[in-house]
């Protein structure tokens, strides 16, 4: 199984740029790394994916090494309303399609 | 698209009794999957479906069964409730990952299930 490692919370105030890492060492070569956002009471919501290289939509960055064991979120600019959990996940084929989320990254996004 | 819908939002339950979670996705998903979230906790996978009629374990399935009649339905069962079952519900669909190593998840609002 893919399993991921993220630090278990940070924090961060308004305006600044946030970097969330995740380590993957053992992501098979099909695996796309993907990140989901939760607020509380919500279900997780879906940020961004990526192969590899870098990724970016209208909400972050996602940068991806080329040996792929590792993967940084970048979100610009948090706000409050960022304040969240951020899961990252990689997806495990081995003997299904099965999708394991860690325990996720506590951000806390002081004014 | 109402997207993923989840019934109900609250349920309280004494031990022993059995009841059934709703799940309906609109949007012609292929896969989709439960997932509890205990306080301050990640999501665990307990079962999911790769398509009508087919089902597996995740990682926490016992107490709970499923079954896929329908591409739009996967209805979430628990046998006997216990008080370890106490957490919230989440449902989610996807396009196929059969054929690919996509994982974007659409999830459904929760249930939040108390046995007591």
């Amino acid at each position: 199984l893919a399993k991921t490692t993220q630090p278990i919370s940070m924090d961060s105030y308004e305006g600044q740029e946030v970097n969330i890492t995740c380590s993957h060492n053992n992501i098979a070569t099909n695996d796309y790394i993907t990140w989901y956002q939760q607020f509380p009471s919500q279900g997780p919501r879906f940020i961004i994916q990526g192969y590899k290289t870098k990724v970016t939509n209208e909400v972050a960055s996602l940068f991806i090494p080329a040996d792929r064991k590792s993967s940084t979120l970048s979100l610009p600019r948090v706000s409050l309303s960022d304040t969240a959990v951020y899961y990252c996940l990689v997806g495990d084929r081995a003997g299904g399609f099965k999708t394991i989320f860690g325990a996720g990254t506590r951000l806390f996004v002081k004014a | 698209n109402a997207g993923v819908t989840q019934t109900p939002k609250f349920q309280v339950l004494k031990t022993g009794q059995s009841m059934t979670l709703q799940c309906a996705q609109d949007m012609n998903h292929e896969y989709m999957s439960w997932y509890r979230q205990d306080p301050g906790m990640g999501l665990r996978l307990i079962h999911y479906s790769v398509g009508a009629g087919i089902t597996d374990q995740g990682e926490v399935p016992n107490g709970y069964n499923v079954s896929r009649s329908t591409t739009e339905d996967f209805p979430l069962r628990l046998l006997s409730a216990a008080p370890s079952q106490t957490s919230v519900y989440f449902c989610a669909s996807s396009y196929s990952i059969r054929d690919s190593a996509s994982y974007e998840q659409y999830f459904g609002p929760g249930t939040r299930l108390t046995v007591t």
